[in-house]
């Protein structure tokens, strides 16, 4: 089965602009966790959805949103870019929500550089 | 302070040889621990998951290994290939479901 595709794969915008990424899960698969990843920081949580809401969300600032559609898919957005927020954002859905051994499945991640 | 220590950051090994990473974490109550392989550009694939009652899980050529007790863990490659090549990280969860991620060793496996 199809694994978890992320879109665009690369994405090229400028400080101010705001960027919208994408995340369709595998199917069957209802939660959705996004992350940002840096050199500097490692993977870092960004939110979690399941069932078209939020369950959890790390320390990140406003600017940065998302929601999950009733056929699971989701969608990150980041307004007011930062040079900051140049970095590697994956996306891993999992078969249910927080549950011990749910093994959770990557995409390839979109590089977003902000200019 | 990161909950999930990996060490070394970085090590390069020849084709056909053994090494071993090691992840020390602080994260409590614990649920499991998992160990992802992060191929450059990729997104990372999981390897292995162990609860706390389990001391050893192995995947092909990856054996994990749990302390729990200690808070300690290794992933031992053997006979180590060029595809080897690649960031591993270490990524704990509490009973509360949130992911703790190490920053990821990078094993460079040389002809």
């Amino acid at each position: 089965k199809a694994g978890v595709t992320q879109t665009p794969r690369y994405l090229i915008k400028t400080r101010g602009q705001q960027v919208t990424l994408s995340c369709s899960p595998i199917s069957g698969h209802r939660s959705v966790s996004w992350y940002q990843q840096t050199p500097g920081q490692g993977l870092q949580f960004l939110f979690e959805y399941f069932s078209e809401t939020q369950r959890n969300k790390g320390n990140f600032p406003g600017r940065f949103s998302g929601r999950q559609f009733s056929n699971s898919r989701s969608e990150m957005n980041v307004s007011t870019l930062e040079l900051g927020d140049s970095a590697l954002y994956l996306c891993a859905s999992s078969l249910r929500e927080g549950r011990k051994n749910t093994e959770a499945f990557f995409g390839q991640g979109t590089r977003l550089t902000v200019v | 302070k990161n909950q999930v220590e990996q060490s070394p950051q970085s090590l390069i090994i020849l084709e056909g040889k053994n090494c071993t990473l090691q992840c020390n974490y602080t994260v409590s109550p614990f649920s499991n621990l998992r160990w992802y392989k992060q191929d450059t550009g990729r997104g990372p694939v999981s390897l292995t998951i162990m609860t706390f009652s389990e001391n050893t899980k192995s995947n092909g050529r990856y054996t994990a290994t749990l302390d729990a007790d200690t808070k300690q863990s290794s992933l031992h490659i053997t006979a180590s290939q060029l595809s080897d090549s690649a960031s591993y990280i270490c990524v704990v969860s509490g009973v509360d479901y949130k992911l703790s991620f190490g920053a990821g060793t990078t094993v460079t496996v040389r002809a």
